[in-house]
């Protein structure tokens, strides 16, 4: 079946660069996302690649997508402690109602 | 408008109650999402409607009876809760042409004596 794993924590100090990593199973995939969430808050849509893409940059943000290996990440610049909050990957196929998420990757910027 | 808007923020029902959570959109999204959320884990689906009609259902129990009365609105009613139902209930929409992304309203956080 479909699944999205992420590894659960990752802590670096602020001003350094963040990475997390993610991996999929769906060869069927489309659209893969990264959403952010705040303590207490909804979901952020953080940036989305579609699947015949390597790569998508957005500011601060890099994503990078390796198709072959189902392995996606998140690259966050510069990293502040605003950026402290979990970020979940996830994947949807074209025509599909169903999110598939990860279980989140907790981020921890120590100043 | 860009955002999806939902009522209250926070909730606490008794297992007697009946209470019903609001979700608004004014983005012309056809489709509309029910999610439950535990704390530290990810959105679990639990209803999606599409063109206001309910397209799935994913075996949630009859305590949680939802209702999409237009396009712009979703309503979760909820009746004879379990304190185990205590949780962040999320609403999402997305268009049904064009990108799959759903925008997710801030949540109510439900809590269930």
């Amino acid at each position: 079946g479909e699944d999205v794993e992420q590894s659960l924590f990752l802590s670096v100090r602020e001003g350094d660069s963040s990475v997390i990593n993610c991996t999929y199973t769906d060869s069927s995939s489309t659209y893969l996302y990264w959403y952010k969430q705040e303590p207490g808050a909804g979901l952020q849509l953080l940036t989305y690649i579609f699947s015949n893409m390597d790569m998508k940059q957005d500011q601060r943000l890099t994503v990078l997508l390796n198709k072959k290996d189902k392995h996606l990440s998140l690259r966050i610049a510069d990293t502040q402690t605003g950026d402290s909050a979990i970020y979940f990957c996830a994947e949807s196929s074209t025509g599909g109602f169903k999110t598939i998420f990860g279980a989140g990757t907790r981020l921890f910027v120590k100043a | 408008d860009t955002e999806v808007t939902q009522t209250p923020k926070h909730l606490v029902m008794g297992m007697t109650n009946k209470k019903s959570l609001k979700c608004e959109q004014h983005m012309g999204h056809r489709a509309m999402y029910w999610y439950k959320q535990k704390a530290k884990k990810p959105p679990e689906l639990m209803f999606v409607y599409s063109y206001e009609k309910l397209s799935i259902n994913e075996s949630v129990p009859s305590r949680f009876s939802p209702e999409c009365p237009n396009s712009s609105l979703l309503n979760l009613h909820l009746h004879a809760l379990q304190p185990e139902d205590s949780a962040l209930y999320l609403c999402a929409s997305r268009e049904l042409a064009g990108g799959n992304e759903q925008f997710f309203g801030p949540g109510t956080r439900l809590t269930v004596l």
